[in-house]
């Protein structure tokens, strides 16, 4: 099973929207709502974000929103602040009782 | 209040094995979903291994045959035997669970790492 597919990088500024995306095959994102983001600040671990493509655990700012289209999930972060700064990670689950990660997006407000 | 306190990393040879464990408190490991992923140094996540609620076990092509996921109830701790290990499995390695979130395929608690180094 091969990573899931993020950008680098983005980038954004202080009070405004970021989109990372996560793109799959038609066999993991595309076949099962099950699309998680987390988000890992360094030396830390990480922290789930979303789950099952849209639901956020308690605790976690509105601000974090996640949706999918097809084989791609996303994680949109509106009303970017400085502590959002961080390493983004989506997750899927691919069937067989089995999950794969996304290489990572790397989040910087300017 | 949930906790996971993994313990159990350090040096290890090439060829050699490790177990590393994770200590669970504030909810009971056999009723939940739990899991291992690991984070080579520098690199992103990479799941290793899931045991579930009812005792089914997985993990990825990269670790099938050499790595094995267990729990003990009576001590309310998970496990990851590590055998036959090589230097790409140097990384930290975290515990983690679904606690609050929908009961599979994502984890929303977790332990700080601990590092496992396969090193001559």
């Amino acid at each position: 099973q091969s990573a899931l597919t993020q950008p680098r990088s983005v980038s954004g500024s202080p009070g405004q929207s970021v989109t990372i995306s996560c793109t799959g095959t038609s066999s993991d994102v595309g076949d099962y709502d099950y699309v998680s983001w987390y988000q890992q600040h360094p030396g830390k671990a990480p922290k789930l974000m979303i789950y099952d493509v849209t639901k956020r655990p308690s605790g976690v700012p509105d601000r974090f929103s996640g949706s999918k289209s097809g084989n791609t999930g996303s994680l949109t972060i509106s009303g970017l602040q400085a502590e959002d700064e961080a390493d983004y990670y989506c997750c899927s689950y691919v069937g067989y009782y089995s999950l794969v990660f996304g290489g990572g997006t790397t989040l910087t407000v300017l | 209040e949930v906790q996971l306190v993994e313990t159990g990393g350090g040096l290890i040879q090439p060829g050699g094995s490790l177990r590393v464990s994770c200590a669970a408190s504030g909810f009971t490991v056999s009723s939940h979903y739990m899991g291992w992923v690991r984070q080579a140094p520098g690199q992103g996540l990479e799941w290793v291994s899931v045991i579930y609620a009812g005792g089914h076990t997985s993990y990825p092509d990269s670790v099938k045959g050499r790595f094995t996921i267990s729990r003990d109830n009576a001590k309310n701790t998970l496990y990851l035997q590590m055998n036959s290990l090589r230097a790409e499995d140097t990384a930290v390695y975290y515990c983690a669970t679904n606690y609050e979130s929908s009961g599979y395929y994502s984890f929303d608690y977790w332990g700080q790492g601990t590092l496992v180094t396969v090193s001559s």
